[in-house]
């Protein structure tokens, strides 16, 4: 069985400031692939990020960043320099047979000006 | 481009009732997944579809439950006699198929259904 865990229930900064989401999962699957969304307050859940269990290779977006470590089985998710605008909850999913997600149950972020 | 459409938006109805809500995929898209979330959780799955064929039913998916994709291109989700424990957002997601690794899922707004 899959799982995700997302420890951090609500989080909030000042504008500007950095923060990191954090994501663990469990699978016995060597080939699976990591995901994180963001669901704004208007409720539609948009792709951020996939990532394969053979690729390390960490990755920049703009002011978004993800750090992944097999080692720790661990997805994490960095935005820099954050903004109002990114206030949303932000889920880390897991998925192993090409089929369903298994999503953890999100971290609310809030940034306030 | 379109995004995933889902029709209604929002359903209220008594409880025993049945209801039925509607997904349209990116066109382009053969991969259709149904996912139920309720306040304050994480989406799960329920069912997916390739196509026409349903490959795959979560046990969260009681008799109640039905869903089809008769064409391979809109889908319907049917929950018969609803129940208090209905009580949720009903998610409808999109990919295509890829030769290898999985294409990330596209989500549409949701129908939220709500049980008196």
């Amino acid at each position: 069985a899959q799982k995700v865990t997302q420890a951090q229930t609500e989080i909030s900064v000042v504008e500007k400031e950095d923060v990191t989401l954090d994501c663990v999962y469990e699978t016995r699957d060597t080939t699976y692939y990591l995901f994180w969304y963001k669901q704004p307050p208007s409720g539609e859940l948009v792709f951020l990020i996939r990532r394969n269990s053979f690729d390390e290779q960490n990755e920049i977006s703009g002011r978004y960043s993800w750090n992944f470590q097999k080692s720790t089985s661990s997805f994490n998710f960095t935005i820099t320099a954050s903004q109002v605008v990114d206030s949303a909850v932000y889920f880390c999913a897991l998925s192993v047979s090409g089929s369903r997600l298994t999503f953890g149950e999100g971290t609310q972020l809030t940034v306030n000006p | 481009d379109t995004g995933v459409s889902q029709n209604p938006r929002h359903k209220i109805t008594k409880r025993g009732q049945n209801v039925t809500f509607r997904c349209d995929p990116i066109s382009e898209h053969n991969r259709l997944y149904w996912y139920r979330q309720t306040l304050g959780q994480g989406p799960e799955f329920l069912t997916y579809f390739q196509n026409e064929a349903q490959l795959e039913k979560s046990r969260l998916l009681s008799d109640r439950f039905s869903a089809e994709r008769p064409k391979g291109s809109f889908s319907t989700l049917e929950i018969q006699r609803t129940e208090q424990g209905d009580s949720a957002m009903y998610l409808c997601a999109s990919s295509p198929t890829a030769p290898t690794g999985n294409q990330p899922q596209h989500f549409g707004d949701g129908t939220r259904l709500s049980i008196l």
